[in-house]
């Protein structure tokens, strides 16, 4: 039983580039988060998606999008990356909005 | 206020040794809270859903004080594999992680 697999798993980028993560849930799960986590600080909530739709979003600005596919797969996009913008980006699984999420091994970016 | 606070520690304590984190909420609408932990550079794990009657799960207790807004995670008996930083898990609305307790089991 596949966990929640993300690709790349690393990646360096320079400032003003935009960037595509994908992430693929566990098997039976409909709904993936996104999260962004700096060094020595909690996971921050990007958004949620649920039935291919954004349901939840954090307090990010609109360069960050995603997408939901109908095998429930999903992207993180980020446009105009910042220096700011470096940090490890997890994605999480779960079935249905509300229970238990599983976190992939995330990928970790690097804005330079 | 944060949404959800935690002592980020570090926590440093002999093996054998019974530990405590609690971890408050400000929203007493929130209704789904969990504890994961997270080893250095690697994703956050599941470690337990936290219900109202509380639950246990070997040597790890955790429990809800609905009253005084906040949640904690026992541990007992410690082992040095227990070293790790403890997130919690609430919010409503949107699922929220506080920073993070550092815990640190020393032999």
């Amino acid at each position: 039983d596949a966990g929640v697999t993300q690709s790349p798993t690393h990646l360096i980028k320079t400032r003003g580039q935009q960037v595509t993560l994908r992430c693929s849930p566990k098997s039976g799960h409909d709904t993936v988060s996104w999260y962004q986590q700096a060094l020595g600080q909690g996971p921050q909530f990007i958004f949620q998606y649920y039935e291919e739709e954004e349901r939840q979003r954090g307090n990010f600005p609109d360069r960050f999008s995603g997408h939901q596919y109908p095998n429930y797969s999903s992207e993180l996009n980020v446009n105009a990356l910042l220096l700011g913008d470096s940090a490890l980006y997890l994605c999480a699984s779960s079935l249905g909005r509300k229970n238990e999420q599983f976190f992939g091994p995330g990928t970790r970016l690097t804005v330079l | 206020r944060k949404e959800v606070e935690q002592d980020p520690g570090p926590f440093n304590v002999p093996e054998g040794a019974t530990v405590a984190f609690n971890c408050t909420y400000s929203n007493s609408a929130s209704q789904s809270f969990f504890w994961y932990r997270q080893d250095c550079r690697k994703e956050p794990k599941l470690l337990m859903s936290v219900y109202s009657s509380g639950n246990e799960d070997g040597r790890f207790t955790a429990q809800l004080n609905r009253a005084s807004q906040y949640i904690s995670l026992l541990i007992r008996d410690s082992k040095l594999s227990d070293s790790a930083t403890y997130l919690c898990v609430g919010g409503y609305q949107k699922v929220t992680f506080g920073i993070g307790t550092k815990l640190q089991v020393i032999p």
